[in-house]
């Protein structure tokens, strides 16, 4: 059984920069078969999808956050990241890590953490 | 890539059959039979119940089915009850390396 866990600060100061790592646990980051993904949820709100990065590297980004977003994978530790730069509050939201299988199809999700932007 | 239109909330009686719609476009929901659907509880992590349109992953009552038409893909609800009370979501695929979009979610009460 896959499992993703993600791990990271829960208060992030505004203009910094946000850090989060997923874990993969029952499956390899490194399987060609899969992109790796991260989504948020602004509390309240519906699911917003960031982007996903593939075990060669190769990344593909909200538009609306390219600029903002860096995605990478550590085969080596079967983990992937996110790094979200200079947040204000309207990043605040849970984020959740996931696999896509083929086609847009996530079908395995982490728990979500909630992190905040506040000073 | 502009959000997949879904109704913000509907509702039904237990045993009843709802529906909730998901509208795209001509690049999206019409273009490929691609369509996935979430299910959220509060709190929880959202959960996926259909995908490719019309199929069930294992585990998921045969409850929940899908459909397309034209740009707009639906999710069926039959037999109603209580524990489906939680909010659901459309996606859909629409071409290999274009942002994925979400539906801006339903909220379904049980009354």
């Amino acid at each position: 059984q896959v499992q993703l866990q993600e791990s990271g600060p829960g208060l992030v100061k505004p203009s910094e920069t946000l850090s989060l790592t997923c874990t993969v646990s029952g499956g390899s980051v490194s399987s060609g078969s899969y992109y790796w993904s991260w989504i948020r949820q602004p509390p309240g709100k519906g699911l917003e999808w960031i982007g996903y990065i593939y075990y060669s590297g190769s990344t593909n980004y909200n538009p609306s956050l390219k600029s903002r977003v860096t995605i990478s994978v550590d085969t080596s530790k079967n983990q992937f990241s996110l790094k979200l730069s200079s947040v204000t509050a309207a990043d605040t939201a849970v984020y959740y890590c996931a696999r896509e299988g083929s086609y847009a199809l996530l079908d395995y999700w982490g728990q979500g953490t909630l992190v905040t932007v506040s000073s | 890539q502009s959000a997949l239109t879904q109704p913000a909330s509907v509702s039904g009686s237990p045993g009843q059959s709802i529906t909730i719609s998901c509208t795209g476009t001509s690049s999206d929901v019409g273009s490929y039979n691609l369509v996935s659907w979430y299910q959220q509880h509060p709190g929880k992590a959202p959960k996926l119940m259909i995908y490719e349109v019309s199929k069930r992953p294992s585990g998921v009552s045969n409850r929940f089915s899908g459909s397309k038409s034209g740009n707009t893909a639906s999710l069926t609800i039959s037999g109603l009850q209580a524990e489906d009370e939680a909010d659901y979501y459309c996606c859909s695929y629409a071409g290999s390396s274009t942002p994925r979009v979400f539906g801006g979610g339903t909220k379904l009460t049980v009354l």
